[in-house]
């Protein structure tokens, strides 16, 4: 059963960068596309973005400008870059596996969430 | 991008059936994909393409999708079904979710 943990700052000041780290355990890394989603605080799902072990990555248009994801194999590891935040981007954080192929893909294990503050 | 629109709330009766709608432009051409989040928890994978079930979860829950809603129907509803629902699908460009429905178990 894969496990996927969220780490990184839970306050970040405004317009500094917002990063954020996935570790995968009990699977494999270098199979599937590895996602980003969050939901601010009483409010909806947000897609953010995803990359695959090959390091393409597909981006949330509304975000694309302020996001960069990037993964390491190695250490099983993916992670998230959000430059420039405001108190807009004060969520919970998720990262989650995405199986399927192409546009019929879905995510079928996700982190328990690592909530971020944007603060000064 | 595509746009999906689901109720905010839905109430069901203990032991009941419910139905939790998904709409959008043409939905039924593309896969649709649903979530339970339980309060202060991460999202679930409940239904993948239209309506297979992940190993676990129980045959109360079950999909369809055709024209221009997906909806998803919770059979004999429990306590602890009580919970925010979200439907998934990829439109055109990025992943896109509904705004959630919470369903509240009477």
């Amino acid at each position: 059963q894969v496990q996927l943990h969220e780490s990184g700052p839970g306050l970040v000041k405004p317009s500094e960068t917002l990063s954020l780290t996935c570790t995968v355990s009990g699977g494999f890394i270098s199979t599937y596309h590895w996602s980003w989603i969050r939901q601010p605080p009483g409010k909806g799902l947000e897609y953010i973005g995803d990359i695959h072990y090959n390091g393409s990555t597909n981006y949330n248009p509304s975000l694309k400008s302020r996001v960069t994801m990037s993964i390491d194999t190695s250490k099983m590891q993916f992670s998230l870059k959000v430059n420039s935040v405001t108190a807009a981007d004060t969520a919970m954080y998720y990262c989650a596996r995405q199986v399927g192929v192409w546009t019929r893909r879905w995510f079928d294990s996700w982190g328990q969430g690592t909530l971020v503050t944007v603060s000064s | 991008s595509h746009e999906l629109t689901q109720p905010l709330s839905v109430s069901v009766a203990l032991g009941q059936t419910a139905k939790i709608t998904c709409e959008g432009d043409s939905i039924g051409t593309r896969n649709v994909h649903w979530y339970q989040q339980r309060s202060g928890q991460a999202p679930v994978l409940i239904i993948y393409r239209d309506s297979n079930r992940p190993s676990g979860i129980p045959e109360r829950f079950s999909g369809s999708n055709s024209g221009n809603t997906a909806t998803l129907t919770i059979s004999r509803a429990q306590a602890g079904d009580e919970a925010d629902y979200y439907c998934q699908v990829w439109g055109s460009s990025t992943e896109v979710f509904g705004g959630g429905t919470k369903l509240t178990v009477l």
